[in-house]
């Protein structure tokens, strides 16, 4: 039982640079969410999809950007790195949007120098 | 700002005492999730709440949300060292967007 799967794990990026943060689920949910992880701040949420084809931005999307080509995979991509993007990201995944409980990966840890 | 407020930000407890977190939200909570985070985790879901007036325990661990459904307390009894980390709450408030409280950080003393 996989459930969420992020990778890389851990990730130093120059500024400027761009990657991709990587985000699987085996569970056949439909929603998925990406969101970073501040000190003391709580979940911020990045973009969410609610199924294939179909992504929606959150609170905080700007500087970064989503696709959602397959029900199973949702990868993060960030473009043109700065040091604001240096956070914890976690993935998550939910049957529905509501009234079932959200899965989530264990996070990948960027810094940005 | 933050939809759920979620109060204290932090505490200290003995070992063997109770303690109380709240979660408030301004608007109605369609559901509401209590999750644990340890340090450099993923977060782990504790309970869900959906009706006024629900209350579910699991283990020390009691949750309830109000008949208004615009608050939640999360009460551990007789706590111990494992209960130690960040609660956060959760909350279905804007169409399908899941948000969060800024987490409530628990220390457990010996």
């Amino acid at each position: 039982n996989a459930g969420v799967t992020q990778t890389p794990k851990f990730r130093i990026l120059k500024i400027g640079q761009s990657m991709t943060l990587q985000c699987t689920q085996d569970m056949n949910h439909n929603y998925m969410y990406w969101y970073r992880q501040d000190p003391g701040m709580g979940l911020k949420l990045i973009y969410y999809s609610v199924g294939a084809g179909i992504t929606d931005k959150g609170e905080v999307p700007n500087g970064y950007n989503v696709s959602r080509s397959t029900t199973e995979d949702f990868p993060l991509r960030l473009e043109l790195a700065a040091p604001s993007q240096t956070s914890v990201y976690f993935c998550a995944s939910s049957y529905t949007g509501s009234g079932t409980e959200a899965f989530f990966g264990q996070g990948t840890r960027l810094t940005v120098v | 700002s933050q939809e759920l407020e979620q109060s204290p930000q932090s505490l200290i407890v003995q070992e063997g005492k109770n303690l109380t977190i709240n979660c408030t939200s301004s608007k109605t909570l369609y559901g509401l999730y209590w999750y644990k985070q340890k340090y450099g985790e993923g977060l782990i879901f504790l309970m869900m709440l959906q009706k006024g007036g629900e209350e579910k325990s699991h283990e020390k661990i009691t949750a309830k949300l109000d008949e208004k459904k615009q608050q939640s307390s999360l009460h551990i009894t007789a706590s111990q060292p494992s209960h130690a980390g960040i609660y956060l709450c959760g909350a279905d408030i804007n169409d399908y967007k899941l948000s969060f409280g800024a987490g409530t950080t628990v220390t457990v003393r010996a």
